[in-house]
């Protein structure tokens, strides 16, 4: 159990348009999911924490602007990159936790490239 | 200063040699120690969890955490080239509000 799904896998894209990522716990419910960036040879990076049901409240130096969050339901949450840039390219990874527990399931990852 | 440090490597071992990893960290609050194993473009998956300082023991894997020396230690016996992948540690404190994570070390089993 605890299956987290990623979707899509890789994503290519022009600059100045947006991309959306979906996350879903397959088999649990996730009151909480974490989005996370990471770059080659460094460590994975918390963008921001979702609950369900509200804002999402983000790390100190991510755009929430560029970033939109969504956790609509218990199994499903939604990162939407705004206005991409070649910056912007990057893997991301998402987590989901259940209401009671510490652990964090992870997705198998977003490669996204902005060209 | 880095809130966690730790080697990226690669860390190059032969098969059934015992592997050494290891992170340092500098916040106190930490309560909560997790060892993490990522294979190449894949998301990472819980291999060890430790409250507070001690010992653990799962199979061949054992995770020391030593929170006077703010040092802690995942040790893998009888390498296998399955092992061979990124190592993160990562650490919470407590309520678990956010993980913070290490670099990853990445090791190579040959055999």
């Amino acid at each position: 159990g605890a299956v987290v799904s990623q979707h899509p896998s890789r994503v290519i894209c022009k600059s100045g348009t947006s991309v959306k990522i979906e996350c879903r716990s397959l088999d649990f419910q996730a009151t909480t999911m974490f989005w996370y960036r990471q770059f080659p040879k460094k460590s994975l990076m918390l963008m921001a924490t979702s609950n369900e049901g509200s804002k999402a409240t983000y790390e100190q130096g991510v755009e929430k602007d560029k970033f939109l969050i969504n956790h609509a339901s218990l199994t499903l949450s939604t990162l939407t990159v705004t206005s991409a840039h070649p910056e912007d390219s990057s893997f991301y990874i998402c987590s989901a936790r259940r209401s009671a527990g510490y652990e964090q399931y992870f997705g198998p990852g977003t490669r996204l490239t902005v060209t | 200063q880095k809130e966690v440090e730790q080697d990226p490597g690669p860390l190059s071992v032969p098969e059934g040699a015992i592997v050494s990893l290891n992170c340092t960290y500098s916040n106190s609050a930490f309560q909560y120690f997790m060892w993490y194993r990522q294979y190449s473009r894949k998301g990472p998956e819980l291999l060890m969890y430790t409250y507070s300082s001690g010992n653990k023991e799962d199979g061949r894997f054992t995770a020391q955490v030593d929170k006077s020396s703010k040092y802690i230690s995942l040790f893998i016996r009888d390498s296998q080239p399955s092992d061979s992948a990124t190592y993160l540690c990562a650490m919470s404190e407590e309520g678990f509000q956010k993980l913070v994570f290490g670099t990853g070390t990445r090791l190579l089993v040959s055999p």
